[in-house]
């Protein structure tokens, strides 16, 4: 009964490749979130989704690809994997894009190595 | 854009103290302000929040206060617990699907 789940939990992967991390969520939220927690803890957004389009898009290198086939998945993709990816990786999901603030249900992460 | 400061970034205390931890954010138009709690391993999980129009809120052990003039708020809990500990984020938002920026975090550690 997982409410935000993603797979793999760990990746460990070599410079140059492409790997991606799924996200799932049975919440029937209609927003979901990538985001990126580097060595030092710092949680910074990637993506936002809201019903299967992209709504926020901050600074992220165009390796990076985020792909919602229904509201309830939100995949990552990488592309050419580099060493300064090496982070956990976060996805989340919110009830509505309405009004400030609604909680966001975060899911395990996902522990990307690369080297 | 929104900047959100916290401090402490560790903070131990005896169990059984009080702990607080504090935010300030930039951004005058930020009016939702969650705090969320990380365990070892585990991802962020929401444990107070609190809106503009509100100065304190309460639940338990725990509590939220906010200045909206000196734009900084605070997380208060009391009775500190060993499973307590772990990494504390504030965030600030605003309105209709603006992104949550998240403090830097602090790590907790109460001592039995």
């Amino acid at each position: 009964d997982t409410a935000v789940s993603q797979t793999p939990k760990y990746l460990v992967t070599q410079m140059g490749n492409d790997k991606s991390i799924k996200c799932e969520q049975n919440l029937g939220h209609d927003t979901m979130y990538w985001y990126k927690q580097d060595s030092k803890k710092f949680l910074k957004i990637m993506f936002s989704y809201n019903n299967k389009e992209l709504i926020i898009n901050e600074t992220v290198p165009n390796r990076f690809s985020p792909k919602s086939p229904d509201k309830a998945h939100l995949n990552l993709h990488i592309n050419s994997l580099e060493l300064g990816d090496s982070a956990v990786y976060f996805c989340a999901s919110s009830p509505l894009l309405q009004g400030a603030g609604d909680e966001q249900f975060f899911g395990p992460g996902t522990r990307l190595t690369v080297l | 854009g929104e900047n959100v400061e916290q401090h402490p970034s560790t903070l131990s205390v005896q169990e059984g103290d009080s702990a607080v931890i504090k935010c300030t954010y930039s951004d005058s138009a930020s009016n939702y302000f969650p705090w969320y709690k990380q365990e070892l391993g585990k991802g962020p999980q929401l444990i107070i929040d609190i809106r503009s129009n509100v100065g304190e809120k309460k639940d338990q052990r725990i509590a939220v206060t906010l200045n909206k003039t000196a734009k900084h708020f605070s997380l208060h809990i009391t009775e500190t617990q060993p499973e307590d500990s772990a990494v504390y984020f504030c965030a600030a938002s605003k309105d209709y699907g603006q992104n949550f920026v998240f403090g830097p975090g602090t790590r907790l550690s109460v001592l039995p």
